[in-house]
């Protein structure tokens, strides 16, 4: 495999499920961030973890729970989410400060 | 006011046409300047990615910044309707000492390219 990884590309769960996502990176970078893309709206900074710790939480709400057990891997557990949650969730990675790359995302319905 | 201003479009051009792109910002912050294509469910792909005031050029396309007047263009040469897609710019300022970054976007704008 290359580049940014995620899975499951594609989730639906109910409001009182739990369930997580998880994003590998094979770039050998050192940062990893998660994003929320919502229609019509631009890409949301949602966490950014720089050698494992987490640097920015980007506001958002207790029922996404990021975890960075080491600088491959990310992931983000989710709890009791909203309808409004439903998006697509992007993973990506950069060395350092330099340019991020994307995985493909995970199209998140909430029912 | 939003930080990054985008025209979300659509955008129709015919195939081998001169694509225009542009996006305005607000925060004399960014150090980075980004353009991405996002094909239908897929993730953003990097296209261009610059620093300074001026032209960059790779292949087709061309990526312009003007610092000045806090304005970022694309242009795509000899358009493709492999070029149809949506096209995000994005900014970024060094956080946490420049050991990231973070990155802002625009609304992107969707580009179809018509044979």
């Amino acid at each position: 495999e290359t580049g940014v990884t995620q899975t499951p590309r594609h989730l639906v769960m109910g409001m009182t499920n739990k369930k997580s996502l998880k994003c590998e990176q094979h770039l050998g970078h050192n940062a990893m961030y998660w994003y929320k893309q919502s229609a019509k709206k631009p890409l949301e900074l949602m966490f950014v973890y720089s050698l494992e710790e987490r640097v920015e939480n980007n506001s958002v709400p207790s029922r996404f729970s990021p975890e960075c057990p080491n600088s491959s891997h990310l992931f983000l557990h989710l709890h009791t989410l909203q309808p409004e949650d439903s998006a697509l969730y992007l993973c990506a990675s950069s060395l350092q400060g330099s340019e991020q790359f994307f995985g493909p995302g995970t199209r998140l319905t909430v029912l | 006011q939003k930080e990054v201003e985008q025209d979300p479009g659509p955008l129709s051009v015919p195939e081998g046409a001169i694509v225009s792109l542009n996006c305005t910002y607000s925060n004399s912050a960014f150090q980075y300047f980004m353009w991405y294509r996002q094909y239908s469910r897929k993730g953003p792909e990097l296209l261009m990615y610059t620093y300074s005031s001026g032209n960059k050029e790779d292949g087709r396309f061309t990526a312009q910044v003007d610092k000045s007047s806090k304005y970022i263009s694309l242009f795509i040469r000899d358009s493709q309707p492999s070029d149809s897609a949506t096209y995000l710019c994005a900014m970024s300022v060094n956080i946490y000492g420049g050991a990231t970054n973070k990155l802002i976007f625009g609304t992107g704008t969707l580009l179809a390219v018509q044979p």
